[in-house]
């Protein structure tokens, strides 16, 4: 089925650092979204993205963290100055519009903020 | 606000044993409830849609059914199999649509 991939699968930075996850949905999808898993709790939800603008965002997206797809390449979220409290896993997910319910997602980023 | 409780965080089942996993709801629009499956290694994946208007989802073997009564909803399969050893994730669909909340997620261990 169509895959969404995500790059690095884990990265390793200093606490203070900028980071970029890096995104490639599925190739006719549309709706772009992040979301955040600390270890041993629930996925939340960060943020969705729609035609070059980010449509809704939830209270774990701080003034840190922004988001962009530049000319249709990958979909990035990226982390400005990192904290510890950013260590998670990050999933991206896409969804064709109208099929909000049927994210597919990424295999996931872990992040280590030393 | 809307949320999702899921309490069973392990299930260990043997072969051809019947699964049941729960959870309840919170909403105040018509919900869509989801269940979504995580295999290591790999990001979760729909497994069944549910809404008021069906009421119930079928796919693989997996029947998913919501109460409205008890704003529950449950998924369960008859008889499971090693290869169903998985995170399984139940999720609302809110903000207008545009969003998941996904529960905490049930670990599911299947023994040959």
């Amino acid at each position: 089925g169509p895959k969404v991939l995500q790059i690095p699968s884990h990265q390793i930075i200093d606490m203070g650092q900028m980071v970029t996850l890096n995104c490639d949905p599925v190739s006719n999808h549309l709706y772009f979204y992040w979301y955040k898993q600390i270890l041993g709790q629930q996925m939340e939800f960060l943020v969705n993205f729609y035609n070059g603008k980010v449509m809704e965002k939830s209270k774990l997206f701080k003034d840190q963290f922004s988001v962009e797809r530049p000319d249709g390449s990958y979909f990035t979220l990226k982390i400005q100055p990192t904290a510890l409290e950013d260590s998670a896993v990050y999933f991206c997910a896409s969804s064709l519009v109208g099929q909000i319910y049927e994210q597919y997602f990424g295999p996931g980023t872990r992040l280590t903020v030393l | 606000g809307d949320s999702v409780t899921q309490k069973q965080g392990q299930v260990t089942l043997s072969e051809d044993d019947f699964l049941f996993i729960n959870c309840t709801y919170s909403t105040t629009t018509y919900p869509t409830l989801l269940w979504y499956v995580q295999y290591p290694g790999q990001g979760p994946q729909l497994l069944l849609k549910v809404t008021t208007a069906n009421n119930k989802g079928i796919s693989r073997g997996f029947e998913a059914t919501y109460d409205k009564g008890t704003t529950s909803f449950h998924l369960q399969k008859a008889s499971v199999q090693e290869s169903d050893s998985a995170v399984y994730f139940c999720a609302l669909v809110y903000q207008g649509g545009r969003a998941l909340i996904f529960g905490t997620g049930t670990t599911v261990s299947v023994s040959p």
